[in-house]
């Protein structure tokens, strides 16, 4: 079974409109973090915002905000106010406990095109 | 503070050549983990090194090893390359202590094999 998975291939939204990206996963650990990255078309891989599984309060960072559910095993990415140089690939991934703590499993990715 | 370092960003190789790669963490952290992305399989872990030490490893053949320095600079080597080994290369840096934190990558190196 999938870990990680993104069921969005793609998305499009007008520049300062918000955007949500799915993200859903598995696990049977207690101890996991989830992870969402930006990779534009220069290939690397930029970090966003974290969330760990034992947060309380849904993570943040500037535009970026993580929509956290844990009995749904969601973790969506939502972008406020889409700015033209958000159009990348993103990525959503977790890190387990019993996986090794450093070892990352990725889901395929959405692609979000933004509009002006 | 300086990011990850990957060098060189560019590589052409030959079938049945072997080539080295080259990975600078985040000055701090300890534990450096090497993914493949290719447009068929995604992202792919191949291996992790803490403190010089193999700490993990994916599911890919022997062909690919890595090593890393007492100074965590990694190297990641593959030898009798293959036309399928032709991808982008990532490290991600992280303090590798025994907690769940954040990894940061470079901008990789882009390897075709022709």
């Amino acid at each position: 079974a999938q870990k990680i998975t993104q069921t969005q291939p793609g998305m499009f939204v007008q520049e300062k409109e918000a955007v949500t990206l799915d993200c859903t996963y598995d696990t049977s650990d207690q101890s996991y973090g989830l992870f969402w990255y930006k990779q534009p078309s220069s290939g690397e891989m930029i970090f966003l915002i974290y969330q760990g599984s034992y947060d309380e309060q849904n993570a943040t960072e500037g535009r970026y905000s993580l929509n956290f559910q844990k009995a749904r095993k969601s973790a969506n990415l939502v972008i406020s106010a889409s700015q033209l140089g958000d159009s990348a690939m993103y990525f959503c991934a977790m890190r387990e406990v019993n996986s090794g703590y450093s070892t990352l499993t990725f889901g395929k990715g959405t692609m979000l095109l933004v509009s002006p | 503070k300086a990011g990850v370092t990957q060098t060189p960003r560019y590589l052409i190789k030959t079938r049945g050549q072997q080539v080295t790669l080259s990975c600078s963490p985040i000055s701090g952290h300890r534990s450096v983990s090497w993914y493949q992305q290719t447009p068929g399989q995604g992202l792919q872990f191949l291996f992790e090194y803490f403190s010089e030490t193999q700490r993990n490893k994916g599911n890919f053949p022997g062909r690919f090893s890595g090593r890393q320095f007492s100074n965590s600079r990694s190297e990641m080597n593959v030898s009798t390359l293959e036309l399928g080994d032709s991808a982008l290369y990532l490290c991600a840096s992280s303090l590798g202590d025994r907690a769940i934190t954040e990894a940061f990558f470079g901008q990789g190196t882009r390897l075709t094999v022709v």
